[in-house]
């Protein structure tokens, strides 16, 4: 079945960068946009960008331009998305999701990360 | 970009019927997405398009739209349903995604 399965919880200093990777199983990667959320603890969700596996190409929200950036390699079904500068306000539990058929399905299981000195 | 807005807490009585709704002028362009979200799990699709239920989903849930508002109705709640909600569409660009800030869903 189709399925995202994320990488494991960071901890991370002010000021550090973070890369969460995103394993596609059960459908090829490049045929379906990826996109990226993340929630912050108790908070909504909160939609980070969206990466074209096929091309490459990325569209972020405007809150995380400049600081974030969505990659992928095809040869391993495998997105990315690294975010730099971090602050304390940005631990949250990361998610990746396909989009198909005009919605977010599956999620990933989500990545916490966690950025404290 | 356009704003979703939800009500941020909703109740009904279990085996009652309750609408959740969210207003935004995507809505006038877009169809509308419902994810449901318990604790400690990532969020799942329960309504999308038109009126889709992806396979799983009891067909107790149902989406609709009205002008700017998007409703998802739960007709007949059960204790399983209690959960936070968030709808979700493209905004006015057509090129971003926007959230509402979620509904947290009490079954009495």
């Amino acid at each position: 079945q189709v399925q995202l399965v994320q990488s494991g919880a960071e901890v991370k200093k002010p000021g550090a960068s973070m890369n969460i990777s995103c394993k596609a199983s059960g459908y090829t990667l490049s045929a379906y946009y990826m996109h990226w959320v993340r929630q912050a603890p108790g908070q909504g969700l909160e939609w980070m960008g969206w990466l074209n596996p096929k091309s490459g190409d990325t569209n972020y929200a405007q809150s995380f331009q400049g600081r974030v950036t969505m990659t992928r390699d095809t040869s391993i079904n495998t997105a990315y998305m690294e975010l730099t500068r971090l602050s304390s306000d940005d631990t949250a539990v990361y998610f990746c999701t396909r989009w198909a058929s005009g919605t977010l399905d599956p999620w990933g299981q989500g990545t916490l990360v966690i950025v404290s000195s | 970009s356009s704003e979703l807005t939800q009500d941020p807490v909703v109740s009904v009585a279990l085996g009652q019927t309750v609408r959740i709704t969210c207003q935004g002028d995507s809505f006038r362009s877009y169809y509308a997405s419902w994810y449901q979200q318990k604790p400690g799990q990532a969020p799942v699709v329960v309504i999308y398009g038109k009126n889709n239920r992806p396979s799983g989903i009891p067909d107790r849930f149902s989406g609709s739209i009205s002008g700017n508002t998007a409703s998802l109705t739960i007709t007949g709640a059960q204790a399983e349903d209690e959960a936070d909600y968030y709808c979700n569409a493209r905004d006015s660009s057509g090129k971003h995604v926007v959230f509402g800030g979620g509904t947290k869903l009490t079954v009495l």
